[in-house]
């Protein structure tokens, strides 16, 4: 009964490779965010989508796009990928838009080469 | 502009004590809320306790209470009786009304809980 899950767990790739990670809640939340966290477990929001429609859109390099097909998803596409995306990128909802706890999943650990 | 300042980069503490990790936040918005998250090695967030600026008493949550001292601008953690389990990091994040929810992660504190 995983309530926000993102797959894949890990991905390494190569410089310039395209790669996509997943995200889907079950808890029946408005609003998904992408978060980044880096080497220095520093955490910075990156995009928000509310109902499907993009609410948050932070200073991130447009090589990254997120989507939403449904309010239950939100996927991350990273195009060109460079070596400073290595990250862990976290997923997370809520519900409302304002004092509500975020629930996360439980991560992709992005490594580029 | 809101911002959240952790000055503990690592704490320790034994088994069975208290321990405080301390969050301070600055913003001119009078409607914000507090949140401690916990980051154990396995590295999921897990949200443990919230604190909105209106709220009157501290929150508790278990073993987990929040110091709300909202004229010093501060949202100290409070973990009463350790536990090895808790030997974790824990982020202290706000937001903000306007802010669509937006959390605002300070750097993080590592606590290691010693037997």
């Amino acid at each position: 009964d995983t309530a926000v899950s993102q797959t894949p767990k890990y991905l390494v790739t190569q410089m310039g490779n395209d790669k996509s990670i997943k995200c889907e809640q079950n808890l029946g939340h408005d609003t998904m965010y992408w978060y980044k966290q880096d080497s220095k477990k520093f955490l910075k929001i990156m995009f928000s989508y509310n109902n499907k429609e993009l609410i948050i859109n932070e200073t991130v390099p447009n090589r990254f796009s997120p989507k939403s097909p449904d309010k239950a998803h939100l996927n991350l596409h990273i195009n060109s990928l460079e070596l400073g995306d290595s990250a862990v990128y976290f997923c997370a909802s809520t519900r409302g838009l304002h004092n509500s706890p975020l629930h996360f999943g439980n991560g992709t650990r992005l490594t580029v080469t | 502009a809101q911002k959240i300042t952790q000055t503990q980069p690592g704490m320790f503490v034994q088994e069975k004590e208290a321990v405080t990790l301390d969050c301070t936040y600055d913003t001119s918005d009078p409607s914000y809320g507090l949140f401690w998250y916990k980051q154990p090695s396995s590295g999921e967030m897990i949200f443990l306790i919230y604190q909105g600026s209106y709220d009157q008493q501290n929150a508790t949550e278990g073993r987990y209470s929040l110091n709300f001292q909202k004229a010093r601008k501060s949202a100290n953690l409070v973990i009463s009786a350790s536990q090895l389990g808790d030997s974790a990091m824990y982020f202290c994040a706000m937001c903000f009304s306007g802010g669509y929810n937006k959390l605002i992660f300070g750097a993080g504190t590592r606590l290691a809980v010693h037997p």
